[in-house]
């Protein structure tokens, strides 16, 4: 139980286009979703909560514009890189916690990543 | 600041000794923390979580301790196997609500045979 996946695994996009990571919730429902930026050899660094049904809340130094977060389900929560620059490349890791009649657990799960390579 | 400690030097072990990794914390004053493994190229797995009303945890070959006074973490695998090897990130709930998670830069543990 408590599977996350993510979509796609890699990808390569050329500067200046834009790009949509997905992250769902294989078996539970999740309220909350974060999304996290990994670089090499660097620990894992929130970027924003999703939650469902409202706007996502940003750490400080992420631009909102740039990355857009929408979380239209209970499962499915979705990452827009946009205009993305060469600087825009890293690891990017969703994880969530399981919401259940008693609240949502501490402990988080996490997808698989998403390596974003900006040519 | 607040800081996340773990040592960023790769510990490497013998098969079956006990390995110890260490995070160590400053200015903050978490409710709990976790420990997750992290494979290259793979999103972390979640191991343990310790509360801060607990000294210790345990789970199978791993066991964690809490110590808020000295604000440290240890975390023991027991019988270690090559299968063990990996990165081990500490986090802690960075309060205010959401239960955000800050993580430590992790420790690359290695079992050698």
């Amino acid at each position: 139980g408590a599977v996350v996946s993510q979509h796609p695994s890699r990808v390569i996009c050329k500067s200046g286009t834009s790009v949509k990571i997905e992250c769902r919730s294989l078996d539970f429902q999740a309220t909350t979703m974060f999304w996290y930026r990994q670089f090499p050899k660097q620990s894992l660094m929130l970027m924003a909560t999703s939650n469902e049904g409202s706007k996502a809340t940003y750490e400080q130094g992420v631009e909102k514009d740039k990355f857009l977060i929408n979380h239209a389900s209970l499962t499915l929560s979705t990452l827009t890189v946009t205009s993305a620059h060469p600087e825009d490349s890293s690891f990017y890791i969703c994880s969530a916690r399981i919401t259940g009649t008693s609240g949502a657990t501490y402990e988080q799960y996490f997808g698989p990543g998403t390596r974003l390579t900006v040519t | 600041s607040q800081k996340i400690e773990q040592n960023s030097e790769a510990l490497n072990i013998q098969e079956g000794k006990t390995a110890t990794l260490t995070c160590n914390y400053t200015n903050y004053s978490p409710a709990y923390l976790q420990w997750y493994r992290q494979d290259p190229g793979r999103g972390p797995v979640f191991l343990l979580l310790i509360r801060e009303n607990e000294k210790e945890k345990r789970k199978e070959r791993l066991k964690v301790t809490f110590d808020t006074t000295l604000k440290q973490s240890l975390f023991h695998i027991t019988a270690s196997q090559p299968a063990d090897s990996a990165t081990y990130l500490c986090a802690l709930d960075v309060g205010g609500g959401g239960n955000k998670l800050t993580f430590g830069t992790g420790t690359q543990l290695k079992v050698e045979l």
